[in-house]
């Protein structure tokens, strides 16, 4: 069956580092998303990985591990903006999204 | 990147009528659209796949005489929602692929559309 497994909650302080993992269980593997998403507003893309490894952009990074079904998006010098939703999604081979429910990350001064 | 408009933002209907959201990508074009229903606290519940000049793919579970989803462009699909019920109240996100079936191009998302039902 399709499962797609992420912290509820998370917590971290302002400057520090904070990785969210996600491990997910799909019908083949087109791709895995992380998203951000602010209360009230609609998701805004981070990042998509599709072969093994880390990418980063600025603050953040990704990282997959296809073999075991693993992936964690890392955020570094974390400031209050940052408190948010962070959604992993996984791309199956017939296109469609599956998406976690979401880890809810509280930023602290 | 890629720009998805998606309009109202925010409607409020009486029970009983109808509704149309829709969602528009500005710089691209999109084979395929996709409209996600969010309740809150909750994540995002895919409701349709909207390909192109074809009818849409409904999700189990979802009415397809009640959302009504047309994709008569590569740049523009809409959601109609039919004699709304104060249930129907949600949030609804489109969300457009750049690029082809084959490829596995990036998602970007309108801004979501407040649908409240009296």
């Amino acid at each position: 069956g399709q499962n797609i497994d992420q912290p509820t909650e998370m917590t971290a302080t302002e400057g520090a580092i904070v990785q969210i993992n996600c491990t997910y269980q799909t019908s083949g593997f087109n791709g895995l998303f992380w998203y951000q998403q602010h209360a009230g507003e609609a998701p805004t893309f981070l990042s998509y990985n599709v072969l093994d490894g880390l990418e980063e952009k600025g603050r953040f990074s990704s990282f997959l591990s296809r073999s075991k079904g693993y992936s964690y998006l890392l955020l570094k010098e974390l400031q209050m903006k940052d408190s948010a939703s962070y959604l992993c999604a996984v791309l199956e081979s017939n296109y469609q999204l599956i998406w976690g429910a979401g880890t809810k990350l509280i930023i602290k001064p | 990147g890629a720009v998805v408009s998606q309009h109202p933002s925010r409607v409020i209907c009486k029970s009983g009528t109808s509704v149309k959201i829709e969602c528009r990508s500005l710089d691209f074009q999109a084979t395929t659209m996709f409209w996600y229903r969010q309740f809150p606290k909750q994540s995002l519940m895919l409701m349709a796949t909207s390909n192109e000049g074809s009818k849409a793919t409904y999700e189990q579970g979802v009415e397809k005489d009640k959302f009504l989803i047309n994709h008569a462009s590569l740049t523009l699909s809409t959601l109609t929602v039919t004699s709304a019920h104060p249930e129907d109240s949600s949030f609804y996100i489109c969300s457009a692929r750049e690029g082809d079936r084959g490829d596995t191009g990036e998602l970007f998302f309108g801004e979501g559309s407040r649908l409240t039902v009296l």
